[in-house]
């Protein structure tokens, strides 16, 4: 079966520096990966996505992911963390067993960025 | 202009009711989702419509009945509400194998 694992609950970092969250995936045949957010009482919003190609993966509000095939990860990252960055982010992949229409998530990682 | 509208955005009820939550995307996508999200923030699928033909149903309880009336629409009725459907429904929309989902902005139920 097709999933996504996001090890950490929660990522704690200061503003101005790197953050890294985590995202490893298990899928059979060549994984379709998203990178979501979420505020606060709102709906989820697409940040990236890899299908094919580069394995760095640039997206919105400067974050970008990187895809590794061999430690079947693809880790959102961004150079240089913003207070308002501060959200639930979510990890997901496309279960192509279901002909693509099933989104399957991961259970999220709480991103704090302090002051 | 809101790409996907859901309502209403809160709903609160006694249990044994019947409510139902409309949701309808002005993007031109073919496929379109229910997902429930638990008070842990999990997001688990429900039903998945693709040109108004149900394709997944997560082994979902009878009570939950989608429908979609055409492609831009899909609604949600629930019967004899429970205590457990107490979360917020998601409804999104996506076209093709790649494409991103687009998130509405979530109906929270609550039920007493």
């Amino acid at each position: 079966a097709q999933s996504v694992a996001q090890p950490e609950d929660q990522v704690n970092v200061a503003e101005g520096n790197p953050l890294t969250v985590k995202c490893t995936y298990s899928v059979s045949g060549n994984p379709y990966l998203f990178w979501y957010v979420q505020y606060p009482n709102r709906g989820l919003q697409f940040l990236l996505k890899y299908i094919t190609g580069d394995n760095l993966v640039k997206g919105s509000y400067g974050f970008e992911a990187e895809f590794n095939k061999s430690q079947t990860s693809f880790h959102l990252k961004k150079p240089s963390a913003l207070v308002s960055d501060s959200a639930l982010y979510f990890c997901a992949v496309r279960d192509l067993n279901t002909g693509g229409f099933k989104t399957i998530f991961g259970a999220g990682t709480r991103l704090f960025v302090k002051a | 202009d809101t790409a996907v509208s859901q309502t209403p955005k809160y709903l609160v009820t006694q249990m044994g009711n019947d409510k139902s939550i409309k949701c309808e995307q002005n993007l031109g996508h073919d496929t379109m989702y229910w997902y429930k999200q638990d008070s842990k923030k999990f997001l688990k699928i429900m039903f998945s419509y693709n040109n108004k033909e149900l394709i997944i149903n997560e082994t979902v309880p009878n009570r939950f009945s989608p429908k979609s009336p055409d492609k831009a629409h899909l609604n949600l009725h629930i019967n004899s509400l429970e205590l457990g459907d107490s979360a917020v429904y998601f409804c999104a929309s996506s076209q093709g194998l790649t494409g991103e989902l687009f998130f509405g902005e979530g109906s929270r139920l609550t039920v007493l």
